[in-house]
């Protein structure tokens, strides 16, 4: 099976920095995602990680350690349209099926 | 980018009745696809891959039975909620992989909030 793990929920100030983690286990790993999901929308993609390492895209910046089995997700600049639940994804197997984590709800404040 | 377009957007039902939702991908060939269910508050849980051309691998505790999955084309997905029950009502999201794309982006259409009455 597979286990994916990511804090509940998280408040941060406007225009700072916030670090959200995603903890993984599972076997036959592709990849991992990021995505941003408003209340009653779809998700969007955010970042994609295969390597070890940082991927930076604007604003945000996503990290993998495929060794420890442990990614993070970095916002900087906060603005208060962040708010918003965060959702780590596992890429696994054959079929390269997709399997989700907790979600992270994001409340940015003033 | 990739569009993934899902039919339809709400659907109000009677129990005991099946309902039908399509999805599909308008602008690549998806030979996979995916079917999530979310409730409030809550991530998304993946019920199925669906494989055109062959048998749905549901996850486990999924009834197939349940929820029939048909992949008919390399376009076009369909997800059937059979003899619906409140307890089903639920919002449904597909999704598909393009791997034409460098990063193999998973692409959701807009998803189906079912309710059962």
């Amino acid at each position: 099976g597979q286990n994916i793990d990511q804090p509940t929920e998280m408040t941060a100030t406007e225009g700072a920095i916030v670090q959200i983690n995603c903890t993984y286990q599972t076997s036959g790993f592709n990849g991992l995602f990021w995505y941003q999901q408003h209340a009653g929308e779809a998700p969007t993609f955010l970042s994609y990680n295969v390597l070890d390492g940082l991927e930076e895209k604007g604003r945000f910046s996503s990290f993998l350690s495929r060794s420890k089995g442990y990614s993070y997700l970095l916002l900087k600049e906060l603005q208060m349209k962040d708010s918003a639940s965060y959702l780590c994804a596992v890429s696994s197997g054959g079929y390269q099926k997709v399997t989700f984590g907790t979600g992270t709800k994001l409340q940015v404040i003033p | 980018g990739a569009v993934v377009s899902q039919h339809p957007s709400w659907v109000i039902c009677k129990s005991g009745t099946s309902v039908k939702i399509e999805c599909r991908s308008l602008d690549f060939q998806a030979t996979t696809m995916f079917w999530y269910r979310q409730f409030p508050k809550q991530s998304l849980m993946l019920m199925a891959t669906s494989n055109e051309g062959s048998k749905a691998t549901y996850e486990q505790g999924v009834e197939k039975d349940k929820f029939l999955i048909n992949h008919a084309s390399l376009t076009l997905s369909t997800l059937t909620v059979t003899s619906a029950h409140p307890e089903d009502s639920s919002f449904y999201i597909c999704s598909a992989r393009d791997f034409a794309e460098y990063t193999g982006e998973l692409f959701f259409g807009e998803g189906s909030r079912l309710t059962v009455l």
